[in-house]
């Protein structure tokens, strides 16, 4: 299995523009998250769903932040407008029902998003 | 509400051992978990502990969990430089669907040759 896919793995844009993350989560899983790493506020849990179902967003900042889970092997995460303050490092991690029985999450390589 | 503490910070000696100390909240957590962060990387599982076990160990690492203290520790013997990178404490939370995890700030593990 080639594991949690993230692209783009860079994105430099300008303070304003429009951003979209993709996750590609292990098939079979179904729980997939999104965090954000920042050195000031470390690892913090966006969004996950279950099930393609948004189950806990209360982690997402803003309204500028949205995803969406539209089929068990993709997930999305939108900027708009994107913040300098959204510069961060962002990762997709997916869980499989079952698959452990210590529920490990698997993690992507991240998109390391910087906002000029 | 729930809350995983950890230093951010460890600098060992090559060969010695490491020993990482993370305090949690939630009483009621069936795993612990000390995940791995490569530079560049994503974070990946290193080890985890279930909440009835008071010792695990797998070669070079020894998890230790006071359940009475909520404090979880991972000793890594014999530290190598291949061991620098940063080490998160997460703490299971809920049942089924609302499963996730409470996560500490990290530790940074600098090795000094």
């Amino acid at each position: 299995d080639a594991g949690v896919i993230q692209s783009p793995r860079h994105e430099v844009t300008e303070m304003g523009q429009e951003v979209t993350l993709r996750c590609k989560p292990i098939s079979g899983h179904n729980s997939l998250f999104w965090y954000r790493q920042t050195m000031m506020r470390g690892l913090e849990l966006l969004i996950y769903f279950n099930n393609n179902v948004p189950i806990d967003d209360s982690g997402m900042p803003e309204d500028r932040f949205s995803a969406k889970m539209p089929n068990a092997s993709f997930s999305t995460l939108k900027i708009q407008p994107s913040e300098p303050r959204d510069s961060a490092v962002y990762f997709c991690a997916s869980r499989g029902a079952g698959v452990s029985s210590y529920n490990e999450q698997f993690f992507g390589p991240g998109t390391r998003l910087t906002v000029l | 509400g729930e809350d995983v503490e950890q230093s951010l910070f460890l600098s060992v000696r090559e060969g010695d051992s490491s020993v990482i100390n993370c305090t949690y909240t939630d009483s009621s957590s069936t795993y612990l978990y000390w995940y791995k962060q490569e530079p560049g990387a994503g974070l990946q599982l290193l080890t985890y502990i279930f909440s009835n076990m008071d010792m695990k160990q797998d070669q070079r690492l020894t998890v230790l969990l006071n359940k009475k203290d909520k404090h979880l520790s991972l000793r890594i013997a014999d530290t190598q430089t291949g061991d620098s990178a940063i080490y998160f404490c997460a703490e299971s939370i809920g049942w089924d669907s609302n499963y996730q995890l409470i996560w500490g700030a990290g530790t940074k593990l600098i090795i000094k040759p």
